[in-house]
């Protein structure tokens, strides 16, 4: 069954870049049938998608974060990656990694989430 | 980029009751929309997928329809476990976007 695990600092600093990793487990990262998404929810608010990379290594970035948003994928180890620079408060959240079915419009797999708050 | 307005933001109901979400696109979106469901503090949950098809596990009182603009999700009769908040979702177009969420209470 596949998995998907979030991990990353739950802790960082306003400016700094935040960083998370999505492990990928019981699938391969490496089908084409699949992309390979990161989607935040504030505390109490709504889902907002933030990106995406398919295995060849294609991305597309939500342009509302503009230049801040880079997404990796390292196949040889089943993950992809997240970096968000200059944080700010209002990127406090929680992080989701999910996984979208190409051709049939939906996100079938998410992993559990993970909490990132900016703070000093 | 495609917004999607879902009504009602809130809607209370009871056990047993027959409900309808609706999530309306800012420009035609095709088929390409879904349904998640969120409970508290965990991750949504796929619901329906290409506006109707309902998701391996989803119980059959979930149906979904609609195409173009204008999007349902039906409840045929609530059960306690249904009580969440729901989101829409467009994979027509990037970026991807969400509605802003239906949270349905007792």
């Amino acid at each position: 069954q596949l998995q998907l695990q979030e991990s990353g600092s739950g802790l960082v600093k306003p400016s700094q870049t935040l960083s998370l990793t999505c492990a990928v487990s019981g699938g391969s990262i490496s089908s084409g049938d699949y992309s390979w998404s990161w989607i935040r929810q504030p505390p109490g608010k709504g889902l907002e998608w933030m990106g995406y990379i398919y295995y060849r290594g294609t991305t597309y970035y939500n342009p509302s974060l503009k230049s801040r948003v880079t997404i990796s994928i390292d196949k040889s180890k089943n993950q992809f990656s997240l970096k968000l620079s200059s944080v700010t408060a209002a990127d406090t959240a929680v992080y989701y990694c999910a996984r979208e079915v190409l051709g049939s419009g939906s996100f079938d797999h998410w992993g559990q989430g993970t909490l990132v708050t900016v703070s000093s | 980029d495609i917004q999607l307005t879902q009504s009602p933001s809130f809607l209370s109901a009871s056990v047993g009751d027959r409900v309808t979400i609706t999530c309306r696109a800012s420009q035609g979106i095709s088929s390409y929309l879904a349904w998640y469901q969120q409970k508290p503090l965990k991750a949504p949950k796929l619901v329906i997928y290409t506006a109707s098809t309902l998701q391996s596990g989803v119980p059959s009182r979930f149906s979904g329809s609609g195409s173009g603009t204008e999007f349902t999700l039906t409840i045929s009769s609530l059960q306690p476990e249904d009580f969440a908040t729901y989101y829409c979702q467009q994979l027509n177009s990037f970026p991807r976007s969400f509605g802003q969420g239906t949270k349905l209470e007792i």
